[in-house]
């Protein structure tokens, strides 16, 4: 079974700080993980997937497998990024959405 | 313009009426999912399709049905409402590759009194 942990419902940080919303999966396999965002009155969109590796938004992840975990990452918080954000897995070949789990997610707070 | 639309937005019902939630893409997408979330909660797989007459149901269990008879629309139904359907309902498309990307919907969130 796979299954995805966002420990943190609440997360407030200042402008300008760095910011880490923890995610941390179980899956017998080779994952793929993804952070999923949703803003305030929009619908919920992919903020970025590990297998690209890239940075969107001045976030980053990276996938740590021997501690399971797939954090994102931002050295500086600004007030835009003040979101609901989910990491979700998936444990299906070819990232195949079948088997995409979210976790509970992260309300990001970035105060001024 | 590409998207995915979801109707109503809101729906405030009595207990044992009929209802059918709509969820229509016009991305040319093969697969479709409907997702279930409660405030606070993980968003949980009920329904998904890989294609016209393709329906399987997701991890959660649901009372409601869902039919694939075209590619672009992908309706849940309710045939007898309760309390305890009270939630809010996503819907989503996902395109050929497997990039694990999903297009969402806004949403219709749905109140059974």
């Amino acid at each position: 079974a796979q299954r995805v942990t966002q420990p943190e419902k609440l997360l407030s940080v200042f402008k300008g700080a760095p910011v880490e919303l923890k995610c941390n999966y179980s899956y017998s396999g080779s994952p793929e993980l993804f952070w999923y965002v949703q803003y305030s009155r929009q619908r919920l969109q992919l903020l970025l997937r590990h297998i690209s590796r890239e940075s969107i938004k001045g976030f980053t992840a990276d996938l740590n497998k021997g501690e399971t975990s797939f954090h994102l990452k931002k050295p500086f918080a600004q007030e835009e990024d003040s979101a609901m954000y989910y990491c979700a897995l998936s444990g299906g070949s070819s990232g195949s959405a079948r088997q995409l789990t979210f976790g509970s997610g992260t309300q990001l707070t970035v105060l001024p | 313009e590409a998207d995915i639309y979801q109707t109503p937005r809101y729906l405030v019902i009595g207990t044992g009426k009929k209802i059918t939630l709509e969820c229509s893409q016009t991305m040319g997408h093969d697969k479709m999912y409907w997702y279930q979330q409660d405030p606070g909660m993980e968003l949980h797989l009920i329904h998904y399709s890989y294609g016209v007459n393709s329906t399987e149901k997701g991890d959660l269990s649901s009372e409601s049905t869902v039919s694939r008879i075209r590619t672009e629309h992908f309706p849940l139904t309710l045939e007898s409402a309760r309390p305890s359907h009270t939630s809010q309902y996503l819907c989503a498309s996902s395109g050929r590759g497997g990039t694990g990307e999903l297009f969402f919907g806004e949403g219709s969130r749905l109140t059974v009194l």
